[in-house]
């Protein structure tokens, strides 16, 4: 069975541009959040889809969206990219997201802003 | 709320030495509770879950933790550390339901050295 992918693995942009990250859950998954890692705040949670909806989002600013589609592939939006969003960006996937499950992690992208 | 402290930023211990990682908890109710570890430039990888089911939790490469309810803790341990257990390991525990969404909530991290 595939695992979580994510793309690209790397990605360096210019602020103010925006940025698409892409992440392909683990088949038949239907719950995919992403994570935002940075040394000093570590892992943060952006949010989470569930069947194309969003069901919980982390505390960011706007500029950071994301969506699902029907075959529970995902994608986040970063748009007037600053300096302070280089992170590496992890999305994870798990069957039934529900409390009781784990999630499964992709490699991340990591992403510069200069 | 539900979080978790990671009680030390920092491990060291050499080779073949038992490894003990320290978590403790906070949760309104009964926690789902997990140890993922990262190595360098890698993404996630899952350890072991605790779901209720039993305080002793065997994972993967000879990690164990226990879930003790009375202390709040969820401490990570090996007998006999190996250099490629050298990472960065995460407690996390997670909330939300079937309908009110989920997500992760994860300690800052500690970081195990393996020294020869």
């Amino acid at each position: 069975k595939a695992g979580v992918t994510q793309t690209p693995r790397y990605l360096i942009k210019t602020r103010g541009q925006q940025v698409t990250l892409s992440c392909s859950p683990i088949s038949g998954h239907r719950s995919v959040s992403w994570y935002q890692q940075t040394p000093g705040q570590g892992l943060q949670f952006l949010f989470e889809y569930f069947s194309e909806t969003q069901r919980n989002k982390g505390n960011f600013p706007g500029r950071f969206s994301g969506r699902q589609f029907s075959n529970s592939r995902s994608e986040m939006n970063v748009s007037t990219l600053e300096l302070g969003d280089s992170a590496l960006y992890l999305c994870a996937s798990s069957s039934r997201g529900t409390g009781f499950t784990e999630a499964f992690f992709g490699q991340g992208t990591r992403l510069t802003v200069v | 709320a539900q979080s978790v402290t990671q009680l030390d930023s920092h491990v060291s211990v050499s080779e073949g030495t038992p490894v003990l990682l320290r978590c403790n908890y906070s949760s309104s109710y009964s926690p789902s509770l997990f140890w993922y570890v990262q190595h360098p430039n890698k993404g996630l990888q899952l350890l072991l879950k605790y779901t209720s089911a039993a305080t002793l939790v065997k994972g993967i490469n000879g990690f164990e933790a226990e879930f003790k309810k009375s202390e709040t803790s969820f401490h990570l341990t090996k007998p006999s550390a190996h250099m490629s257990d050298a990472a960065e390991y995460f407690c996390v525990v997670t909330f939300g339901g079937s309908n009110s969404g989920y997500a992760l909530n994860f300690g800052k991290g500690t970081s195990l050295l393996v020294t020869p």
